[in-house]
């Protein structure tokens, strides 16, 4: 069984740049959430998407954006980046949603320069 | 603020004693509570998780809930150099199946043979 497949791995952008990281849950899973992780702050929540709508949002501002496919599939968008942003974005995927856990996937290392 | 609590560590257990993390949360309400393994360099893996109070035991490894007093707790016996790690609690708040899952920010564990 697949599990959460996320790309790129790595990416290497410019401030002011937008990026859009991609993430294909575990087949079957309908819940998606995408988590930043830096060594500061540790893992903070972004958003969660179930069918298609976003059901919760963390605290961060309107440049961090994300979207769900009909297969489930997720992307999230970064705009206008800052040297801030730099994170590993690691997306998670649930049967039904938070109650239940998560399966993370590998990442995507985003550096800012 | 809703957060979750962890001691970073490191905490250093030589092989074969018992390792003692612990967690407490502060969202009362808190229904679903999870520990995740995360090796340097890779993403977090889900090894526990418990909803009601008291322990549960899954090979060599113990979580335990007390709601009442808002903390939760994993017992690693015979501790392996295999299980240095940072270890994160995760703590799903106030939401039922759609609830953020919030995390704390880790303890390190350091197993030496």
């Amino acid at each position: 069984k697949a599990g959460v497949t996320q790309t790129p791995r790595y990416l290497i952008k410019t401030r002011g740049q937008q990026v859009t990281l991609s993430c294909s849950p575990i087949s079957g899973h309908r819940s998606v959430s995408w988590y930043q992780q830096t060594p500061g702050q540790g893992l903070q929540f972004l958003f969660e998407y179930f069918s298609e709508t976003q059901r919760n949002k963390g605290n961060f501002p309107g440049r961090f954006s994300g979207r769900q496919f009909s297969n489930s599939r997720s992307e999230m968008n970064v705009s206008t980046l800052e040297l801030g942003d730099s994170a590993l974005y690691l997306c998670a995927s649930s049967l039904a949603g938070t109650a239940y856990g998560y399966t993370f996937g590998s990442g995507t290392r985003l550096t800012v320069v | 603020q809703k957060e979750v609590e962890q001691n970073s560590g490191p905490l250093s257990v030589p092989e074969g004693a018992i390792a003692s993390l612990n967690c407490t949360y502060s969202d009362r309400g808190s229904q679903s509570f999870f520990w995740y393994r995360q090796y340097s360099g890779k993403s977090p893996e889900l090894i526990m998780s418990i909803y009601s109070n008291g322990d549960k035991e899954d090979g060599r490894f113990t979580a335990q809930l007390n709601k009442a007093s808002q903390y939760v707790s994993l017992l690693i016996r015979d501790s392996q150099p295999s299980d240095s790690a940072t270890y994160l609690c995760a703590v799903n708040m106030s939401g039922g199946s759609q609830g953020n899952l919030i995390f704390g920010k880790g303890t390190k564990l350091s197993v030496k043979p």
